[in-house]
């Protein structure tokens, strides 16, 4: 079954330390995005990438960063610069092609101690 | 910048009562998406609309577009408890018709 799939669901960190967040797609699609959720707030979007070697920062990179080597991989580092970087972060993807909606991953909450 | 808003923020309704969320963009939209957030989950597409006017349903839940292209809704019909989640509308940013600017959300609460 296509899908996408992040890793780890829960994941605890000292404060100070990087962390890097998995996420892999099988649907061939070309966009990926890393979004942070924050309780009781909206999605807010870290970066997004619509080919290999390239991605963008979006509304709050800061203290994020990324890499698209494969089409299939999109991983998500949270770095010591992020002042606040307990949250849930969601990775998706989309076709550029076709006009369909995202597709998410199952998340990971993220939690820095 | 480009906005998408959404109201209710929250919304509380006895099972059997309707619900109705509304979204309304500061531009106009090429299409909009609806997504649905169960407690604990991530977002699961629903639905996306296109045309100007354009009305589609699911089951208990109807979707409309506006004619201006700007403003959308979501109504479903005699709630159930599996209703219950968070519902976002999304609209493509201008200039990149991937990315999408999201509303912040309309929650569900469903009393049995």
């Amino acid at each position: 079954d296509g899908g996408i799939t992040q890793s780890p669901k829960y994941l605890f960190r000292k404060e100070g330390q990087n962390v890097t967040l998995s996420c892999e797609q099988n649907l061939n699609h070309d966009a990926m995005y890393w979004y942070r959720q924050d309780p009781g707030q909206g999605l807010r979007l870290i970066y997004y990438s619509q080919i290999v070697n390239d991605f963008q920062k979006g509304d709050i990179a800061e203290g994020y960063s990324v890499s698209r080597e494969k089409k299939e991989s999109f991983p998500l580092t949270v770095t010591s610069a992020q002042k606040n970087p307990t949250a849930f972060y969601l990775c998706a993807s989309s076709s550029l092609s076709a006009n369909y909606g995202y597709t998410f991953g199952s998340g990971t909450r993220l939690t820095v101690v | 910048g480009q906005q998408v808003m959404q109201i209710p923020q929250y919304q509380h309704v006895q099972e059997g009562e309707d619900f109705t969320t509304y979204c309304n963009s500061s531009t106009t939209l090429s299409n909009i998406q609806w997504y649905k957030q169960r407690p604990g989950g991530h977002p699961v597409f629903l639905i996306q609309l296109v045309k100007s006017g354009e009305v589609k349903k699911q089951k208990r839940l109807t979707f409309q577009f506006g004619e201006a292209k700007k403003n959308s809704s979501l109504h479903i019909t005699a709630t159930q408890t599996t209703d219950v989640g968070t519902y976002f509308c999304a609209g493509p940013g201008a200039g990149n018709n991937r990315k999408l600017i999201w509303g912040l959300g309309t929650s569900l609460a469903v009393n049995p």
